[in-house]
């Protein structure tokens, strides 16, 4: 039944180290999203994608990259973790109008 | 998109209506208001929405006054299961990026 499919769901890395974060959906929706969610705060918007256009935020970092090769599939890319980017990776999906579907998120540890 | 205030915290006894509150006094015409909530560990989950008229769903009713400046998110029967985060977001139709505030954090005792 799951409809957006975060893998792994635990991912540790070691400080500086490239760590790439996957997300699929079976919902054939044309937007996806990335969002970073450190402890005790709320979801913050990293990014998103409308069909293959990528849309970044102003503020996030240029460590943090993103892939969509295909509708299904779209990927985070972290070239150089830093401590400060322990948190929780939420993936999301939409049609253009509507609710979100959150995925159950990958916990990012970096040591 | 338009910045809402939520109170941080909330108790409710099991089985009690759960009425939880939202300002949002800057909203503008073409703006939705959305309601997610987050159980620990896991994402969030829509539960309502609306623009202008009260609405219902199996989850919760959604209640937004006349001036559109606030609203109240109702959860008639809430249980032990409905303890979370619930984020009141104020976003425009013609896009779905959600900008997440600080929530209200509902805990129901038994």
């Amino acid at each position: 039944d799951a409809m957006v499919i975060q893998n792994p769901r635990y991912q540790v890395t070691q400080f500086g180290k490239p760590v790439t974060l996957s997300c699929s959906q079976t919902l054939n929706h044309n937007v996806m999203y990335w969002y970073q969610q450190k402890s005790s705060q709320a979801p913050k918007l990293l990014f998103h994608y409308y069909d293959k256009d990528f849309n970044n935020e102003a503020d996030t970092p240029d460590n943090f990259q993103s892939r969509r090769p295909n509708t299904s599939f779209c990927f985070l890319d972290i070239r150089s973790p830093g401590l400060g980017d322990t948190a929780m990776y939420l993936c999301a999906t939409s049609r253009e109008l509507g609710e979100l579907f959150f995925g159950s998120g990958t916990q990012l540890s970096v040591l | 998109d338009a910045k809402t205030t939520q109170p941080p915290s909330m108790d409710c006894a099991e089985g009690r209506a759960a009425n939880l509150p939202c300002n949002h006094s800057t909203i503008s015409g073409n703006e939705y208001v959305y309601w997610y909530r987050q159980i620990h560990s896991q994402g969030p989950q829509y539960i309502i929405h609306g623009l202008k008229n009260n609405e219902t769903n199996e989850m919760a009713s959604l209640i937004i006054t006349e001036d559109r400046k606030s609203s109240t998110l109702i959860l008639p029967h809430a249980t032990l299961r409905d303890t979370a985060v619930y984020y009141c977001i104020v976003t425009r139709g013609a896009t779905n990026k959600l900008i997440f505030g600080t929530g209200t954090l509902l805990a129901v005792q038994p």
